[in-house]
C-alpha cells in the first residue's frame, strides 16, 4: 500500500496570488496523478506526473496554470496560478503501484482551496 | 461519449438495513470497474477492482457485482454502520490510467 500526505489540507487565498500544493508518498513510484473534485463533482485528472518527464495535461489543463514539478520518486508540487474563484476545488494527489494481478491507485488526503 | 453514472444520487438508511449502490457505464474498451469509498474531506479508498472476467468481489460487508454485458455494476453493502457514512465511487478505466472515468458518486448517510 502507499501512504500519501498533502500539505496545505487547506487554504484560502486571494484572486490573481498562486498556491503551491506539495504530495509526499511513503514509498518510490514511477505514476503521480493530480486531480481536481469541485464541489459536488466527481473527480477530474489534470495532469499525469512521471519522475524524469515533462508532465502530460489533460484537455482544458494547460502548464501554465497549473504547472507541476516531480523532482524524485516520492515528491511531486501542483501550483494552482493566477487563482480566480473557478479554482476553489480539492485538489488530490494520487499514485498507482503495481500489483500481482492489477494496479492500486492510492489518494491523498485533497488540499480545500478556497479563492476569494 | 465515455461516461459513469450512478444511482442514487444520494441514499440515508437505518444502521443494521442492507443497501444496494447502481453504476452504469458506457466505457469502451473496458479494462476494469474499481469501487472507492470517500469520506468527508478525505481522498477516495479502493473497496473492490473487478477485471472483465469477474462478476462478483466481496471486501468485508461490500460486494460488488459487474455485468460487462450491460454494462452495469452494483454495489451491496450488508449490515450498515454509521461509519459507512461516505460517497461511493464507480471507477472505470480503459487502457490506462490516464483513461479513467469517474462517476459523480452516491452519497450514504447511514442513521442510527
Amino acid at each position: 500500500s502507499a501512504v500519501i500526505s498533502q500539505k496545505p489540507s487547506r487554504d484560502i487565498c486571494q484572486r490573481g496570488t498562486s498556491l503551491t500544493i506539495q504530495c509526499q508518498v511513503d514509498s518510490q513510484v514511477t505514476m503521480m496523478f493530480w486531480y481536481r473534485q469541485q464541489p459536488g463533482q466527481s473527480l477530474t485528472l489534470i495532469a499525469t506526473a512521471n519522475q524524469g518527464s515533462e508532465a502530460t495535461y489533460e484537455s482544458g489543463f494547460v502548464i501554465d496554470k497549473f504547472p507541476i514539478s516531480r523532482p524524485n520518486l516520492t515528491f511531486s508540487t501542483l501550483t494552482v496560478s493566477n487563482m480566480s474563484p473557478e479554482d476553489s476545488s480539492i485538489y488530490l494527489c494520487s499514485v498507482l503501484l503495481a500489483g500481482l494481478e492489477t494496479d492500486t491507485q492510492y489518494f491523498g488526503p485533497g488540499t480545500r482551496l478556497t479563492v476569494l | 461519449k465515455n461516461q459513469v453514472e450512478q444511482s442514487p444520487q444520494s441514499l440515508i438508511i437505518l444502521e443494521g438495513k442492507n443497501c444496494t449502490l447502481q453504476c452504469n457505464y458506457t466505457v469502451s474498451p473496458f479494462s476494469n470497474l474499481r469501487w472507492y469509498k470517500q469520506d468527508t474531506g478525505r481522498g477516495p479508498v479502493s473497496l473492490t477492482i473487478m477485471t472483465f472476467s469477474e462478476n462478483t468481489k466481496s471486501n468485508g460487508r461490500y460486494t460488488a457485482t459487474l455485468d460487462a454485458d450491460t454494462k452495469q455494476s452494483s454495489l451491496h453493502i450488508t449490515a450498515s454502520q454509521l461509519s459507512d457514512s461516505a460517497s461511493y465511487i464507480c471507477v472505470v478505466i480503459r487502457g490506462g490510467y490516464q483513461k479513467v472515468t469517474f462517476g459523480t458518486g452516491t452519497k450514504l448517510q447511514v442513521i442510527p
